[in-house]
């Protein structure tokens, strides 16, 4: 079975500043899915980076961009310029092609001003 | 755009009360479909998946089933709700190709006194 494991359950960035979110997963799969998602106090799920685990480069999306190391099973999500709107839980998810989408526990950030 | 709806938003039922929540995606076909339960502080544990009309595949052996009995709604059922029952719940959908990326609606919230 796979398994997402998110080891920080909170954190805390200074707005404008850097700020890296860990996760890894355990699988005997070669092909599969890596997911972050941001969940606001609003509750709702919102996708944040997605990346191919057959692509060797890192996904990027604006101020978003992910580490993935395929061999140490890694896929943390580094956020730049943090701003206050990006106060939420983060939560790293695995999946693969059989509608089999697991999340880890999740990591709640805090921007401060 | 694709936009998926849930209702109700929030939801307080008595134990042993029956339960109907509703999932509906505008503006795809043949989508996939999800159900997710979120306890407090938790991560996302899926419970129903579906690939088409009447096709449900169940993921935890519990009080709850599903339907979807049109292209585009799914319907998270039970007959005799369980304080275990309460929580958050998560309707998603993805375009019908196994691993792409799950959008999340914006959720229901179900406390069972």
């Amino acid at each position: 079975a796979q398994t997402v494991t998110q080891s920080q359950p909170e954190m805390s960035v200074q707005e404008a500043e850097t700020v890296t979110l860990s996760c890894t997963y355990d699988t005997s799969e070669n092909n599969y899915y890596l997911f972050w998602y941001k969940q606001p106090p609003s509750r709702q799920m919102i996708l944040v980076i997605r990346q191919e685990a057959y692509k060797q480069q890192n996904a990027t999306e604006n101020r978003f961009s992910v580490n993935f190391q395929k061999a140490a099973k890694s896929f943390s999500l580094k956020i730049s310029d943090s701003q206050l709107g990006d106060t939420a839980m983060y939560f790293c998810a695995f999946m693969r092609g059989n509608n089999d989408m697991r999340f880890g526990a999740g990591t709640r950030l805090t921007v401060k001003p | 755009s694709q936009t998926i709806h849930q209702w109700p938003a929030t939801l307080v039922q008595p134990v042993g009360s029956p339960l109907s929540l509703e999932c509906t995606v505008e503006g795809t076909s043949n989508p996939n479909l999800y159900w997710y339960r979120q306890a407090a502080g938790r991560g996302l544990q899926l419970l129903f998946y579906s690939v088409g009309i009447g096709q449900i595949s169940s993921e935890v052996p519990q009080n709850l089933s599903a339907s979807r009995p049109q292209d585009r709604q799914f319907i998270l059922s039970s007959k005799k709700l369980l304080l275990s029952d309460s929580g958050f719940y998560l309707c998603a959908w993805n375009p019908g190709t196994s691993a792409d990326t799950q959008y999340f609606g914006p959720g229901t919230r179900l406390t069972v006194l």
